[in-house]
């Protein structure tokens, strides 16, 4: 498996502002994708981070809320905007098609933990 | 959209045990499956994995059946020790889905010494 790093690791924000996080993968990667676990929940996929294009949405979540990039193979970041409590999760990084593995196996980076007041 | 869901919110097991976390999924077009472990505080780590075209496979000390007629899915765990508490997690992925997970509600395994 890689090595997958986001940045922050934790954050406490107040409404209204935005948040950016980073996701760094120490190895060339395919995919990339972005999840968000609300408390006591299981995952949700946000989108799939593309490198060089627009992310792709799953149904419930936009662009305008939550900007992706992916400037190259190795990195992401997710931007969530205009926060409000409910925006309150842990917000997941994963990969797949890393070279020598499985092409579908996701692995996952440790998360970042957003409390919004 | 489809789901997958768990029969058994919460497992409390002695330590030595085996546990078997179930797994109950609905989209017949699914045909690769994983098993995640999360430790409270981390991300989900991989576990196992099993595609569509096997009904049995073996890590170390962990086992998953799969039984698609019923579209359900396991996980073993041999000799349960108090590092396996956790919430496992299933997913499920379809052909042609653009390699998307969809998750399961999660079971919390607790192992008691």
């Amino acid at each position: 498996s890689a090595v997958i790093s986001q940045k922050p690791s934790r954050d406490i924000c107040q409404r209204g502002t935005s948040l950016t996080i980073q996701c760094q993968v120490d190895s060339q990667v395919t995919m990339m994708f972005w999840y968000r676990q609300q408390p006591g929940q299981s995952l949700t996929l946000i989108a799939t981070a593309n490198q060089g294009s627009e992310a792709t949405y799953e149904s419930g979540f936009v662009i305008d809320k939550f900007p992706i990039s992916r400037p190259n193979l190795t990195f992401s970041t997710l931007t969530v905007s205009n926060m409000s409590p409910e925006d309150s999760s842990i917000y997941l990084c994963s990969v797949q098609r890393i070279a020598g593995g499985p092409k579908e196996t996701q692995y996952f980076g440790p998360g970042t933990r957003l409390l919004v007041l | 959209g489809e789901s997958v869901g768990l029969h058994l919110p919460t497992l409390s097991v002695q330590e030595g045990d085996n546990s078997i976390i179930n797994c109950a999924y609905s989209n017949s077009a699914s045909d690769y499956f994983i098993w995640y472990k999360q430790e409270s505080g981390k991300g989900p780590q991989f576990i196992i994995d099993i595609r569509s075209n096997m009904d049995k496979r073996q890590g170390q000390r962990v086992t998953v059946l799969l039984n698609k007629t019923v579209k359900h899915l396991s996980l073993q765990i041999a000799a349960t020790q108090p590092g396996d508490s956790a919430v496992y997690f299933c997913a499920e992925m379809a052909g042609g889905s653009n390699y998307k997970l969809t998750f399961g509600k999660g079971t919390l395994l607790t192992v008691n010494p």
